[in-house]
């Protein structure tokens, strides 16, 4: 079945520092992936989407490639700030339903 | 537009008793989907609805059962809750199924002890 890796955390960083998180999937179609944010006591927002080999998702200064050749799909930021503290998931959907990686904690100190 | 609502926001139940988790979305969605959050396992879908008048199975749907009462509504029962259901509870919608951005409401803490 299709399924999503993602790096482990946390992830503790200082305001300014590159932020990179890993997410590898499997999956036997042609998904779409997506980054997912999730701030303290929240829900779920979406944070970007690609939904073919190659595009480029981004949002709020985050990117994300769709790697089809190594099917990963990226995160990452060049400046973080203290406001980008939050659990990020990477998902896949190829019919229907979101398949979700385990969550990367990110925390950015000032 | 509240997006997607989802009511009560924190819940505590004694082994055996019974509730449901209410969920409402205001976009028109057609699809709408019932996840429970556990640490270190992401997401994981219970049940989820593609229309009006249609539901089923998710990855996990043991000891729950869900009703779509219309096409804003979808709710998720308890019928005799165990500790092992304690967990964060989220409502999701999307306008159909496939690859779709799903759009979450704010979840519901639930303890079973």
């Amino acid at each position: 079945g299709d399924s999503v890796t993602q790096m482990e955390g946390p992830v503790t960083l200082s305001e300014e520092a590159f932020l990179t998180i890993n997410c590898t999937y499997t999956a036997t179609g042609y998904p779409s992936l997506f980054w997912y944010v999730q701030y303290p006591g929240e829900g779920l927002q979406l944070l970007l989407k690609a939904t073919k080999a190659d595009d480029k998702g981004s949002n709020k200064g985050f990117e994300a490639t769709y790697r089809k050749e190594t099917t990963s799909f990226h995160l990452e930021k060049g400046s973080v700030q203290v406001s980008d503290s939050a659990v990020y998931f990477c998902a896949l959907s190829d019919d229907y339903k979101l398949s979700f990686g385990a969550g990367t904690t990110v925390t950015v100190r000032a | 537009n509240a997006g997607v609502t989802q009511t009560p926001k924190f819940q505590v139940l004694k082994t055996g008793q019974s509730m449901t988790l209410q969920c409402a979305q205001d976009m028109n969605h057609n699809s709408m989907y019932w996840y429970r959050q556990d640490p270190g396992m992401g997401l994981r879908l219970i049940y989820y609805s593609a229309s009006e008048g249609t539901t089923d199975k998710g990855e996990v749907p043991n000891g729950y059962n869900v009703s779509r009462l219309n096409k804003r509504e979808f709710s998720l029962r308890l019928e005799s809750a165990a500790p092992s259901q304690t967990s964060v509870y989220f409502c999701a919608s999307s306008e159909t199924l496939g690859r779709r951005e799903q759009f979450f409401g704010p979840g519901t803490r639930l303890t079973v002890l």
